[in-house]
């Protein structure tokens, strides 16, 4: 089992330009997460999906889009990317039968 | 809303010792579940330990365990033989039994541990 991959582990994007992070995961779980991880402020959330079908906001969904194309796969998009967006993003996933979440290995994106 | 605090930004401690990494945390719920991650430099997140609010019992895994204070809301983790692929970030995080279909963390700032030979 891979567990949960993240796709590009790195990117370098211009003001403006858009992109989409792709996340998977095959440990069958129904939950899956978007976070971002700044230096000092630990892990926050950006979006969430609890299961196929539904994503909802966290605690900061501003300037993102998400779509989770189905129970595996659950992707963010950045429409048009600000510097304040540079950071590293994590993809997540959970069952409901345990209480832990597996953490892909990051994306590190830098807009300039 | 829940806070999780670590209040040490960095800590070390030198090969073979024992150190203690603090957090706190604030809620009003009576059940939860509380955990370790463990980020080396690869960046990838690691489960090290994790606690359940309604057990008494601190949890342990190998050279890890956690001091749970339940009414001072406090959850510390220890290292112990510390080795040096020990080094890493470590962040503590609070799950709440009742948010439904999801498990939404909420995570610390992170303790930075370097370990010295």
């Amino acid at each position: 089992n891979a567990g949960v991959t993240q796709t590009p582990k790195f990117q370098v994007l211009k003001t403006g330009q858009s992109m989409t992070l792709q996340c998977a995961q095959d440990m069958n779980h129904n939950s899956m997460y978007w976070y971002r991880q700044d230096p000092g402020m630990g892990l926050r959330l950006i979006y969430y999906s609890a299961s196929e079908g539904t994503t909802d906001k966290g605690e900061v969904p501003n300037g993102y889009n998400v779509s989770r194309l189905n129970k595996r796969e659950f992707s963010l998009r950045l429409e048009s990317a600000a510097p304040s967006q540079t950071s590293v993003y994590f993809c997540a996933s959970g069952g409901t039968a345990t209480y832990e979440q597996y953490f892909g290995p990051g994306t590190r994106l830098t807009v300039t | 809303a829940q806070t999780v605090t670590q209040s040490q930004p960095e800590m070390s401690v030198q090969e073979a010792e024992t150190v203690t990494l603090s957090c706190t945390y604030d809620t009003s719920e009576s059940d939860y579940y509380l955990f370790w991650y463990k980020q080396p430099p690869s960046r990838q997140m690691i489960l090290v330990i994790r606690q359940e609010a309604y057990k008494q019992q601190n949890a342990t895994e190998n050279r890890f365990s956690v001091n749970f204070q339940k009414a001072a809301k406090s959850f510390s983790l220890k290292i112990s033989d510390s080795q040096l692929g020990d080094a890493a970030m470590y962040f503590c995080a609070y799950r709440s039994v009742f948010s439904g279909g999801y498990n939404k963390l909420i995570f610390g700032a992170g303790t930075r541990l370097a370990v010295h030979p």
